[in-house]
């Protein structure tokens, strides 16, 4: 019965790699989004998605493709790693101006 | 652009002593104000939150009441207990596709 989900959890991985995270969520929300977490601990905001469409775009380098097939999920995938795409990538869901639902984070080292 | 300011840590406590960590927010009009927590290899919760001004959020023995004169929402709980150790998020959202976060306050607390 969980929420929005993951996979996978821990993912290691050399510097040039293409990777993919994978979300979904079971709530019903209008609303994805992709963070990334530093190793301090920020949160960034990187992509937003309603109802499939693309409404945040922030400054992420175009290595980064989010790509959302229905409103239950989506997806991150990255092309040519680098070390410092190394952090904690956590999927989240809301509707409206409800609390965000988070998932419990991808944890992506990049060697 | 909106932005949300919270103490900075980490904060060491030992157990049942007062918490405080505050948070003040810059924003044009009245957002709705949570707050998260995220433990030790999780994703962020919702802790959490008040909608408009003067209201109290509460849970798990943690209070924090939306000021709008002071733009605040500063988190508290009386007596802190060892579980609590966790890092804090303050956050704001107008509409659905961007919460605004805090840096997060990272809480230990000590037996």
């Amino acid at each position: 019965d969980t929420a929005v989900s993951q996979t996978p959890k821990y993912l290691v991985t050399q510097m040039g790699n293409d990777k993919s995270i994978k979300c979904e969520q079971n709530l019903g929300h209008d609303t994805m989004y992709w963070y990334k977490q530093d190793s301090k601990k920020f949160l960034k905001i990187m992509f937003s998605y309603n109802n499939k469409e693309l409404i945040i775009n922030e400054t992420v380098p175009n290595r980064f493709s989010p790509k959302s097939p229905d409103k239950a999920h989506l997806n991150l995938h990255i092309n040519s790693l680098e070390l410092g795409d190394s952090a904690v990538y956590f999927c989240a869901s809301s509707q409206d101006v409800s609390p965000l639902h988070f998932g419990n984070g991808t944890r992506l080292t990049v060697t | 652009g909106d932005s949300v300011t919270q103490m900075e840590g980490p904060v060491t406590l030992s157990e049942e002593a007062f918490l405080t960590i505050n948070c003040t927010y810059t924003a044009t009009g009245y957002p709705s104000l949570f707050w998260y927590v995220q433990y030790p290899g999780e994703g962020l919760q919702l802790l959490l939150k008040a909608t408009k001004a003067d209201d109290k959020g509460s849970n798990k023995g943690f209070e924090a009441t939306y000021r709008k004169e002071t733009t605040s929402f500063h988190l508290e709980k009386g007596s802190v207990q060892v579980s609590d150790s966790a890092v804090y998020f303050c956050a704001l959202t107008f509409n659905a596709g961007k919460s605004t976060f805090g840096d997060g306050t990272t809480l230990t607390v000590k037996p």
